[in-house]
């Protein structure tokens, strides 16, 4: 079953806008993780964040965890053309496996 | 991090045969694992392939249709057998040196006649 279920499903913006994804799970968690799909490619890693934090930083990267609401956040800022892409995120409970979410497609018009 | 690499990167297959993907690392991971993306679907797991030993899979998921090999601690092949239309997806394999970060391979996009 799904454990990650991410919102919006489609997001489309402006250049240099920021975008926000947000993700909900169900269970507890080890770390929770944001990939990067482009057209159809592999995933790109692109952060990780563990149950014990709060905030992390990568770039332009701001993703959030909030355990309480088993809720994550992921913060794209000045947003690009090449962000375009499809952005999951990913559990990993104990046992290593990552469940993925179903994805939001981000359009970022130029 | 590491480097993976799929072979092929597409095919297209007659219904009924069988296809063999194979999943290279640049570097001994401790965890490899295959999954498979439906068109416009997330990725499910399909299996944990173990070095040495028969792969794990997943619920719904059987090694008689999914035959896993990892012969050392760089490569891993998936086979998808008797193939039907349904099986037409992207193929993803991923490895890592953690079990907290897999490195995803760009994926074998396979299509069934």
């Amino acid at each position: 079953s799904q454990q990650g279920e991410e919102d919006p499903q489609a997001l489309s913006i402006q250049e240099g806008e920021n975008a926000t994804m947000n993700c909900s799970y169900k269970t507890s968690i080890n770390n929770l993780q944001w990939y990067r799909q482009n057209s159809g490619r592999g995933l790109v890693h692109l952060i990780l964040i563990r149950s014990n934090e709060r905030e992390k930083h990568s770039g332009r990267l701001r993703v959030t965890l909030d355990t309480s609401k088993k809720s994550s956040s992921l913060l794209i800022t000045a947003s690009r053309a090449a962000d375009t892409a499809s952005y999951f995120c990913a559990t990993a409970g104990a046992n290593s496996k990552l469940t993925f979410g179903k994805g939001i497609t981000l359009s970022v018009r130029p | 991090s590491a480097v993976i690499s799929q072979k092929p990167s597409r095919d297209i297959c007659q219904r009924g045969t069988s296809l063999t993907i194979q999943c290279q690392v640049d570097s001994q991971v401790t965890m490899m694992f295959w999954y498979r993306q439906q068109p416009g679907q997330s990725l499910t797991l399909i299996a944990t392939a173990n070095q040495g030993s028969e792969a794990t899979y997943e619920s719904g998921f059987v090694i008689d249709k999914f035959p896993i090999s990892r012969p050392n601690l760089t490569f891993s092949t998936l086979t998808v057998s008797n193939m039907s239309p349904e099986d037409s997806s992207i193929y993803l394999c991923s490895g890592g040196h953690t079990k907290d970060e897999q490195f995803f391979g760009p994926g074998t996009r396979l299509t069934v006649l």
